[in-house]
């Protein structure tokens, strides 16, 4: 079984320019979640999607960030403008259920 | 409400047996243990759910006392492979759809 793909691995922009990542879930999970991860931190959820819906985008920067899972499959992650402070690693993980998520190898943003 | 984990890092022999500790102010439904390695993704090792329950697979368990809101995950007779950061993720459930909530994680290294 194929994992959670991310694309791309690595991604380096000076501040107030954009930057778009995405994600292919494990076939079959209905639930896709996008975290960002600062360094020496543990991964805090930016929003989570049930098939094409957002369940819960609470603690997205809804001024900068923005996500969408049109077909409820694949989704993408959009920071416009990015700032100095949004440099981490953006994981996305999917699951079947609410119980285990599956996470991707993840993006490694540096705003400069 | 972030988990807190204990310690934040400790250093092993290979042999020698590890307690990291995780403990919410909110009441749980579940807790999550998830292994990091190194510009690595985020793998599951187990999950916990409302009852009190213990569980564990080879050398690694973990236990969840719901009354006090806390789990701890139990690695014994270490080996280099488990080398990483362990974070414990953390979910109320009070209503409907509640994220998981991760901790700052604990650094484990394991040594020869």
């Amino acid at each position: 079984e194929a994992g959670v793909a991310q694309s791309p691995r690595y991604k380096i922009i000076e501040k107030r320019q954009s930057v778009a990542f995405w994600c292919n879930p494990i076939s079959g999970h209905a639930t896709l979640y996008w975290y960002q991860q600062i360094l020496g931190q543990g991964p805090k959820l930016l929003i989570q999607f049930q098939n094409n819906g957002v369940v819960d985008d609470s603690q997205l920067p809804k001024d900068r960030f923005s996500a969408e899972r049109l077909k409820g499959v694949d989704s993408t992650l959009k920071i416009q403008p990015a700032k100095l402070e949004d440099s981490a690693v953006y994981l996305c993980a999917s699951s079947s259920t609410q119980e285990t998520q599956y996470f991707g190898p993840g993006t490694r943003l540096l705003v400069l | 409400q972030q988990p807190v984990q204990s310690p934040q890092a400790v250093i092993l022999r290979e042999g020698e047996d590890a307690v990291i500790n995780c403990s919410s102010s909110k009441a749980l439904y579940s807790v999550h243990w998830y292994r990091q390695k190194h510009g690595e993704a985020p793998v599951f090792l187990m999950i916990l759910l409302k009852g009190g329950e213990q569980k564990g697979h080879d050398k690694i368990s973990a236990s969840f006392n719901e009354k006090k809101q806390q789990s701890s995950l139990y690695l014994t007779a270490s080996q280099l492979s488990y080398s990483g950061t362990y974070f414990c993720g953390t979910e109320a459930r009070v209503s409907g759809n509640t994220p998981l909530v991760f901790g700052k994680g604990t650094r484990l290294s394991v040594i020869a």
